[in-house]
């Protein structure tokens, strides 16, 4: 798990509160990812990054603000939530957006009230 | 429903026995990975197969692609309780070279003592 580090762990956070998830890699990859995984469901992507760039936005709602200041951090800020976005959020990386293995993080295990 | 589907959704095992997953999907693929996720952390790549490849092992694993079924088999041999963990498949039908996977629910296997 040292090459995608993700904090915090688990968050628990109430509808109106303003919170961050971060997500550091450190395997020199150009490209990163944001990942939703809800219960019974397949692991939907969120955002895709290229060299700092947004490459893709999975039509996700305005409440989730990605953020990535380099390559090798990316940040997804949340406010305003719904207890249905309560899921575990994946990071994840490649070497590049055209590379076939991509290397995950532990994931935040995020509870909205 | 979605690209990959995974079947069956639970499968429970002895040791030593050897486990067979399979995914079916729906459009025409580059490659399909498969991933491992252990209870809450985050997925773990497998193995991947290109369109053009019909068979691949690595190690215990044994991956079967079968373009015209649309569908691909992951057979564990000699399963070990360590193997115990959700596996995913996960295609890759991007175009213009993007890395677009989209993953399946997952097979829950559990190898017991």
């Amino acid at each position: 798990e040292t090459g995608v580090t993700q904090t915090p762990r688990h968050l628990v956070m109430g509808m109106t509160n303003k919170k961050s998830l971060k997500c550091e890699q450190h395997l020199g990859h150009n490209a990163m990812y944001w990942y939703k995984q809800s219960a019974k469901k397949p692991l939907e992507l969120m955002f895709v990054y290229s060299l700092e760039e947004r490459v893709e936005n999975n039509s996700v709602p305005s409440r989730f603000s990605p953020e990535c200041p380099n390559s090798s951090h990316l940040f997804l800020h949340l406010h305003t939530l719904q207890p249905e976005d309560s899921a575990l959020y994946l990071c994840a990386s490649s070497q590049e957006v055209r590379s076939n293995e991509q290397f995950f993080g532990p994931g935040t295990r995020l509870t909205v009230l | 429903s979605q690209q990959g589907e995974e079947d069956p959704q639970a499968l429970s095992i002895q040791e030593g026995e050897n486990a067979t997953m399979n995914c079916s999907y729906k459009t025409s693929i580059n490659n399909l990975q498969w991933y491992r996720q252990n209870s809450g952390r985050g997925l773990v790549h497998l193995i991947l197969i290109r369109s053009n490849e019909r068979e691949k092992h690595s190690g215990r694993l044994r991956v079967t692609l079968d373009t015209s079924k649309k569908s691909s088999s992951l057979l564990i041999t000699a399963s070990r309780a360590a193997d115990t963990a959700s596996y995913f498949c996960a295609t890759d039908a991007g175009t213009g070279g993007g890395n677009k996977l989209t993953f399946g629910t997952g097979t829950q296997l559990k190898v017991e003592l």
